[in-house]
Order: C-alpha cells, then sequence, then structure tokens
C-alpha cells in the first residue's frame, strides 16, 4: 500500500492560464475523489469517481474544471483560465466501496 | 453542512492522554462516526470509525455514546507529532463526500 499520491506538490501559475493536477490512487481502490481546501478551512467535496465513471459533481466545479479518470486507475483534474479564486488546496482521496477514503497531500495551486 | 460540533482548540500535555470530543445530535442510525485528522500541509489521515461499539486500534480509541449523540476520540499517549486539527464526520456508507467542519486543533506540549 503505497499511499495516494498526487503531481506536482506545487503549482504556480499566472491568472487565466490553464493548470492540470494528477492523482494516482491506492491501486486496488475503485472510488476516486477530488476536495478543494481553502486556508483554514476543511476540505470541500468537488466530485466522485467509481471506476472510469464521473458519478456526482459539487456546484463548486464549474464549467471551467474538468476531471477525467480515463481507465479507472489515474485521474487528473484540470482547471482552464485560472482565477484568483482558485488557489487553494487540491486534495485527492481514494477507497473501496463502502471502506474510508485515504487521502494523498495534496497540490497546492497558487494563482499570481 | 457538517452534521457535527467541536471546540476550536484544545492543548493537551505530552504523554497524557488527549480526549476530543464531538456532538452529532442530529446523527441517523445509518450513519457512522468518522474521525479524521490533518497536520499542516498533508492531506488528511484517516483515524477509525464506528457505528454504535467502541472501536480501538493502533493510533486511537474511538468512544460513542450509547444515544450516539456525541462521541470521544482518545489518543492514549499523546506525542507532538500527534499536534493537528482533528475533523469528526458523520457518514453514510452509500454517500459519496466526506463534509468536513471546522475541526479542533489540538496542540500537544512539551
Amino acid at each position: 500500500d503505497t499511499g495516494v499520491s498526487q503531481d506536482p506538490r506545487h503549482k504556480i501559475t499566472k491568472r487565466g492560464q490553464n493548470v492540470t493536477f494528477r492523482c494516482d490512487p491506492i491501486s486496488e481502490h475503485n472510488r476516486l475523489y477530488w476536495y478543494r481546501q481553502t486556508l483554514g478551512q476543511g476540505p470541500e467535496f468537488l466530485t466522485y469517481f467509481q471506476n472510469e465513471a464521473q458519478l456526482e459533481k459539487s456546484r463548486l466545479l464549474s464549467d471551467r474544471f474538468s476531471a477525467e479518470r480515463p481507465k479507472g486507475s489515474f485521474s487528473t483534474l484540470e482547471i482552464q483560465r485560472t482565477e484568483q479564486g482558485d488557489s487553494a488546496m487540491y486534495l485527492c482521496a481514494s477507497s473501496r466501496m463502502g471502506g474510508p477514503q485515504h487521502f494523498g497531500d495534496g497540490t497546492r495551486l497558487s494563482i499570481l | 453542512d457538517a452534521k457535527t460540533t467541536q471546540p476550536p482548540s484544545m492543548d493537551c500535555a505530552e504523554g497524557r492522554a488527549a480526549n476530543l470530543p464531538c456532538n452529532h445530535s442530529t446523527i441517523s442510525g445509518n450513519e457512522y462516526v468518522y474521525w479524521y485528522r490533518q497536520i499542516h500541509s498533508q492531506g488528511p489521515q484517516y483515524i477509525i470509525h464506528g457505528l454504535k461499539n467502541n472501536e480501538t486500534n493502533e493510533m486511537a480509541s474511538l468512544i460513542i455514546t450509547e444515544d450516539r449523540k456525541s462521541s470521544t476520540l482518545i489518543l492514549p499517549h499523546a506525542t507532538l507529532r500527534d499536534t493537528a486539527v482533528y475533523y469528526c464526520i458523520v457518514w453514510e456508507g452509500s454517500a459519496r463526500q466526506l463534509t468536513f467542519g471546522s475541526g479542533t486543533q489540538l496542540t500537544v506540549l512539551p
């Protein structure tokens, strides 16, 4: 069990640029989740995959955000035309069905 | 919205037991109590969960009251590395997301 891996750990970009984050879940976990966390707050749910199917999206996931999990393994989260308000920690978690979610250490996004 | 209430902060002396309370008075019969913690600059770490019975693992013990309206997470011998924000979450197994509140900032003092 190597844990949930996220890449990169830090991303600094200019407003208006596109960014993409990657998450590699624990290998036997079929469920994958993305959360966003701003300073001083708890994580907030963004979206959820079961295998390759995206089954739920939060209202927080605006049209500029897209997530994929093409083969039911790793996932990517892309943000287009980044805005100052997108600055946050983006967390990925994975789980077996009905099991606890295990989180990665996140990607910290800073928008200049 | 989070269904739990936790004190915003607590201190504990190193080597002593840390007892973190959580109120979840509106919990439903099929909802579990989960505890996570988040050390600065890391992702949340799963600690323990329970439904009705008390639970213990290598990290902590979870005591759930008989009416299930509150619970206590116990770290038996707190160390400086246990300094973190501790989140108590009520979660129904078929739900997708975890709903985090503000948690309790536990500071273990030397």
